[in-house]
């Protein structure tokens, strides 16, 4: 089983700061996907990448999957409230199935 | 409604009794999926689908039970609910070939007393 560590498990900031969350692994994955989850609801695909070193933009997100294809980062500019959730890393082996980090739970505060 | 459903969506039921849980999609995914979250474990898998008929284990199936008879439902039988089983579930769909994203229901949650 490929295990999936996030880093922080919990995060809370002031509205405007910077932050970054991490998702790690010994195992090499084929592609990494990022879900975020608010409360009561389901997770939500954010972004998917797939080749070594890849960097996306969403708007205030960055993410970023490591040149060995091992970890990824999600950073966020000048936080807001909306940004509030649970940050879910999920990544491909190879087979038909996701695996998904533990998340980390991110509060903005106003 | 289109997209993903999920019915119903709180339960509360007994240890011992049968419990079913439903799922169903619109886009005719054939690949769907049951997760159960619980804190500090994250979403682990319990049973997926490739098509129709075709069901397979995934990481925690001990006690549950899945068919699919059609490609837009996929039902999570709980044969005899345990107090282990109190969590939220969540069903997910996806179309084939990846590395495409998944779409969740707004889950379920279930509490055995």
């Amino acid at each position: 089983t490929q295990l999936l560590e996030q880093s922080p498990q919990f995060l809370s900031i002031q509205e405007g700061e910077n932050l970054t969350v991490y998702c790690n692994s010994s195992s090499v994955f084929s592609s990494l996907q990022w879900y975020r989850q608010e409360p009561g609801e389901g997770p939500v695909l954010l972004v998917t990448v797939v080749t070594g070193g890849e960097v996306k933009k969403l708007k205030r997100l960055t993410f970023q999957f490591g040149d060995a294809r091992k970890d990824s980062s999600l950073h966020i500019t000048a936080a807001q409230p909306g940004d509030t959730g649970l940050y879910l890393c999920a990544a491909w082996g190879g087979n038909e199935k996701l695996t998904f980090g533990t998340g980390t739970r991110l509060t903005i505060i106003p | 409604d289109a997209g993903i459903t999920q019915s119903p969506r709180y339960k509360i039921t007994e240890t011992g009794r049968q419990v079913t849980l439903m799922c169903h999609q619109t886009w005719s995914h054939s690949y769907m999926f049951w997760y159960r979250q619980d804190l500090g474990h994250g979403l682990r898998l319990i049973y997926y689908s490739a098509a129709a008929d075709i069901t397979d284990k995934g990481e925690v199936p001990d006690g549950y039970v899945v068919s699919r008879s059609k490609t837009e439902n996929f039902p999570l039988t709980l044969e005899s609910a345990t107090r282990s089983q109190t969590s939220v579930y969540f069903c997910a769909s996806r179309a084939s070939g990846s590395p495409l994203g998944q779409f969740f229901g707004p889950g379920t949650r279930l509490t055995v007393l």
